[in-house]
């Protein structure tokens, strides 16, 4: 496998039941990303992780809980979803640094998520 | 606030038809500008970064530009396999990144 990976890619899923979203990186980076797209919006950013420590929750609701075991892999659990959490799921990795060239973020292929 | 504005929302073209997409931003500290084309049901793919104002590049048929306030994204005589939605992000500092609604491009032959 190269670059990042996301599994699944589509999931569709009931408001009660419970699922995971799980991401991997093969790029040796140590900044990982969680993203929402929905139709014609702007991407909008989620969680970070830094060297596995959580930097950034953009006023995400309580029903989406990440999980970063290590710098390679990423988890969106989630549970008790509302139909307007219904949209394209994508995970990032960058590595973070002070030099030219660095912070680039490449993406995985995203979870297509429906809420019924 | 920080906010970045990508123009036009669609653009349609001919093949061989040249045009430029318009990324433009209002940023407390900017600290790169990355370019990615998207295809449908897909994530998005890097494109380019630019740091500096002046600072040019190239790809195939694509150059993209920066000034102080915006990015150009130039597409020269495009084929239809350039169409895709093109995405404009800014960096304000290491993991704060903010995204334009992006460009939906369609190139016809």
């Amino acid at each position: 496998e190269t670059g990042v990976t996301q599994t699944p890619r589509h999931l569709v899923m009931g408001m009660t039941n419970k699922k995971s979203l799980k991401c991997e990186q093969h790029l040796g980076h140590n900044a990982m990303y969680w993203y929402k797209q929905s139709a014609k919006k702007p991407l909008e950013l989620m969680f970070v992780y830094n060297f596995k420590e959580q930097t950034e929750n953009n006023s995400v609701p309580s029903r989406f809980s990440p999980e970063c075991p290590n710098s390679s892999h990423l988890f969106l659990h989630l549970h008790t979803l509302q139909p307007e959490d219904s949209a394209l799921y994508l995970c990032a990795s960058s590595q973070v640094g002070t030099g030219i060239g660095t912070d680039t973020q490449y993406f995985g292929p995203g979870t297509r998520l429906t809420v019924l | 606030e920080d906010q970045v504005t990508q123009s036009p929302e669609a653009l349609r073209l001919q093949e061989g038809e040249s045009s430029s997409l318009n990324c433009s931003y209002t940023v407390s500290g900017l600290r790169g500008l990355f370019w990615y084309r998207q295809d449908p049901g897909k994530g998005p793919e890097f494109l380019f970064t630019l740091y500096s104002a002046g600072e040019e590049k190239e790809k195939e048929r694509l150059k993209a530009t920066l000034t102080k306030k915006e990015s150009f994204l130039h597409i020269t005589a495009p084929k239809p396999e350039d169409s895709a939605t093109y995405l404009c992000a800014v960096q304000v500092y290491f993991n704060k990144f903010y995204f334009g609604s992006g460009t939906k491009l369609n190139v016809k032959p």
